[in-house]
């Protein structure tokens, strides 16, 4: 079955600065890669998604790469805000079914 | 807006009771899935059904049973719950916008 490795388990930044949250996956056959957001005592919330016809994509400040050969994908914030503090979830599936999380970011943005 | 709702947001129980955690979604989707949180090691996935009736083992499914008699409702079930079992569980549906989450139960068991 698939198997997602997250990395690194907790992240600190400065305001404005990048952050970069990465993922491993284990089976070649995974083609669904969405990232998660978890605000403290919430939820997840999808905050963008790629497949794996697409390389990159991007919404506003947030972007998510993805290398299929080498089965890795990452999530890239830019200027990040306080409001950026949460957990961060990266996953992997087939089609969207029976998704597979990796452990989690926690990224705090220090004002 | 998908609305997945859980009927309970905390929950204590005693070691060896039945535990039932309900899970509800209102939009017709047919793939319902049942997942625990724990700290360093993220959303795990118990049990998930394709449809009324059906049901499929995760990753850790040992422990668990679950129940899907109408199609909005999955009913993850803790025949006897134990210490180890407490954790924050997490009901997901799934439609065109990928996974919607319940705002989960934290079950304690002591």
């Amino acid at each position: 079955g698939e198997n997602v490795e997250q990395h690194p388990s907790t992240l600190s930044v400065q305001e404005g600065d990048s952050a970069v949250i990465k993922c491993t996956y284990s089976d070649s056959a995974s083609n669904y890669f969405p990232w998660y957001k978890q605000e403290l005592g919430k939820r997840p919330q999808l905050i963008i998604d790629i497949r794996s016809n697409v390389g990159e994509k991007k919404d506003q400040r947030i972007a998510v790469t993805l290398n299929k050969t080498a089965k890795h994908f990452s999530l890239h914030i830019t200027e990040t805000q306080p409001e950026d503090s949460a957990v961060y979830f990266c996953a992997a599936s087939m089609e969207a079914n029976d998704m597979r999380f990796g452990a989690g970011t926690r990224l705090t943005v220090k004002p | 807006d998908v609305k997945v709702t859980q009927s309970s947001r905390y929950l204590v129980k005693r070691t060896g009771e039945k535990v039932f955690l309900e899970c509800v979604q209102d939009m017709d989707h047919e793939n319902m899935f049942w997942y625990r949180q724990d700290p360093g090691l993220g959303l795990r996935l118990i049990y998930f059904s394709y449809d009324v009736k059906m049901k499929e083992k995760g990753d850790i499914p040992e422990g668990y049973s679950v129940s899907r008699e109408k199609k909005e409702r999955f009913s993850l079930i803790l025949e006897s719950a134990s210490t180890n079992q407490t954790s924050m569980y997490l009901c997901a549906s799934i439609g065109n916008y990928g996974y919607t989450f319940g705002s989960g139960t934290r079950l304690t068991v002591v």
